[in-house]
């Protein structure tokens, strides 16, 4: 069975400094990978994915994440914090079975 | 291109009414999902819709069901309405509704049973 956890649910960091949001997921395949954002009062939009090819996943606004299957991971990093990154981002996984599993979300706080 | 679009946007019920929430894809897309989301609980995936068939189920009760027409717009009915029940209902499109695609969300129905 798969599933998701996303170790912290409040992050927060100064505006300029990194970022770092946590997760881990457990899948009996090799799963996709995703990760949302979700700002308030909007619906989710997609970050960036992962599918089984280069580990290290680009995504939009300078966020990137990085699978590591020997850990079981998959954490969203940001060189540089700024203001509209305020959110809640969601952890996402999906395997070939397509059922479709979100973690609790970590709600990242930027500090000015 | 139009988003996805749900409406309404709110709703305040009363315990034991029924309520239709309402789901239009982005045009071309045939794979809608519908999740419930609460502080407590996160999102939790309710059922998915392709070409007017249920494809996929989570584990809500029966109260909770839905249907989709051959436009591809959904609509989810929850019936006999828990204090519970109280959330944001989310839908997301996409084309095929496989696990590799992305999805395209709405902004929700907030609904507030009282």
């Amino acid at each position: 069975a798969q599933s998701v956890t996303q170790l912290d649910s409040h992050v927060s960091v100064s505006e300029g400094t990194p970022v770092l949001l946590r997760c881990n997921y457990s899948s009996s395949y090799s799963p996709s990978l995703f990760w949302y954002v979700q700002h308030p009062n909007k619906g989710l939009q997609l970050l960036l994915k992962y599918t089984s090819a280069a580990t290290l996943v680009k995504g939009i606004n300078g966020f990137e994440a990085e699978f590591k299957k020997s850990e079981t991971s998959f954490h969203l990093t940001k060189p540089s914090a700024h203001m509209s990154d305020a959110a809640e981002y969601f952890c996402v996984v999906s395997d070939r079975d397509d059922k479709i599993i979100f973690g609790k979300g970590t709600r990242l706080h930027i500090l000015p | 291109k139009a988003g996805v679009t749900q409406t309404p946007r709110y709703l305040i019920k009363t315990r034991g009414q029924q309520v239709t929430l309402s789901c239009s894809p982005i045009s071309g897309h045939r794979s809608v999902s519908w999740y419930q989301q609460t502080p407590g609980q996160g999102l939790q995936f309710l059922f998915e819709y392709f070409s007017e068939t249920q494809r996929n189920k989570g584990n809500f009760p029966g109260r909770f069901s839905g249907r989709q027409f051959s436009n591809s717009r959904s609509e989810m009915n929850v019936s006999t309405l828990e204090l519970g029940d109280s959330a944001l209902y989310l839908c997301a499109s996409s084309f095929t509704g496989t696990s590799a695609e992305k999805l395209f969300f709405g902004s929700g129905t907030q609904l507030s049973v009282l």
